[in-house]
């Protein structure tokens, strides 16, 4: 199985803050990952696709780049909505793995 | 608009099977694979297997072959996710997903289970 490690594993930020979020592969996946956004109460929100294709609907300041084996989430500007937890998903492979998560809280 | 709607809570006790369902609107049933993701309390993401309903084949991951079975009906455009020989540790939120490329754009809103003596 391919796995994921984010980090960090947590962070604490203020609106209005950029905010960078890790991700690497244990092998090879080209672009083939996915990032989502988990809030409690609801489920899980895709917010990028092939390593950096926004989904529709997503703010602009949601980003997304990498390939091979180290990707990176950016959020440009924190918002108050944004402090969630955030997760990776290899599509390269079955099964399909997610990161650890990043829990993005309230400095 | 797409919308993938699951059935209820459940509490089963250990050793039981339980059969969550994901009933599919809004676009074509066939087009898109489904597959299922859950949380355990204070847990990250574990993806279980995924089901294209067109054909019905299915894969799962290691850790629940032998346990889980994914079916379909395409009459009713509904998934069902069955897992068996519960244990306590699968207590968790289970999640079902559309794949598109791979990448889930609509979830299910969720069943709980909870598996307790």
């Amino acid at each position: 199985d391919i796995q994921l490690t984010q980090s960090p594993s947590f962070l604490s930020a203020s609106v209005g803050d950029r905010v960078t979020i890790s991700c690497r592969a244990s092998q090879v996946i080209s672009r083939s990952l996915a990032w989502y956004q988990l809030e409690p109460g609801k489920a899980p929100k895709l917010l990028i696709y092939a390593a950096s294709t926004l989904q529709s609907g997503v703010p602009s300041r949601f980003g997304g780049s990498g390939s091979g084996t180290e990707f990176t989430l950016t959020i440009s500007s924190l918002q108050p909505e944004d402090f969630a937890t955030y997760y990776c998903q290899q599509l390269k492979n079955y099964p399909l793995t997610f990161g650890g998560g990043t829990k993005v809280e309230i400095k | 608009q797409v919308q993938l709607v699951q059935s209820g809570a459940e509490v089963k006790k250990p050793g039981a099977s339980v059969t969550i369902s994901c009933k599919a609107s809004g676009y074509t049933f066939t087009s898109y694979s489904i597959y299922w993701v859950r949380q355990a309390p204070g847990q990250g993401l574990e993806w279980m297997g995924i089901i294209n309903p067109s054909g019905g084949t299915t894969s799962y991951a290691q850790k629940f072959q032998g346990r889980v079975t994914l079916t379909r009906d395409t009459s009713t455009t509904t998934v069902y996710m069955e897992l068996s020989s519960l244990r306590s540790e699968d207590t968790a939120l289970y999640y079902c997903a559309r794949a598109i490329g791979l990448a889930a754009d609509y979830w299910g809103q969720g069943t709980l289970v909870t598996v307790s003596s």
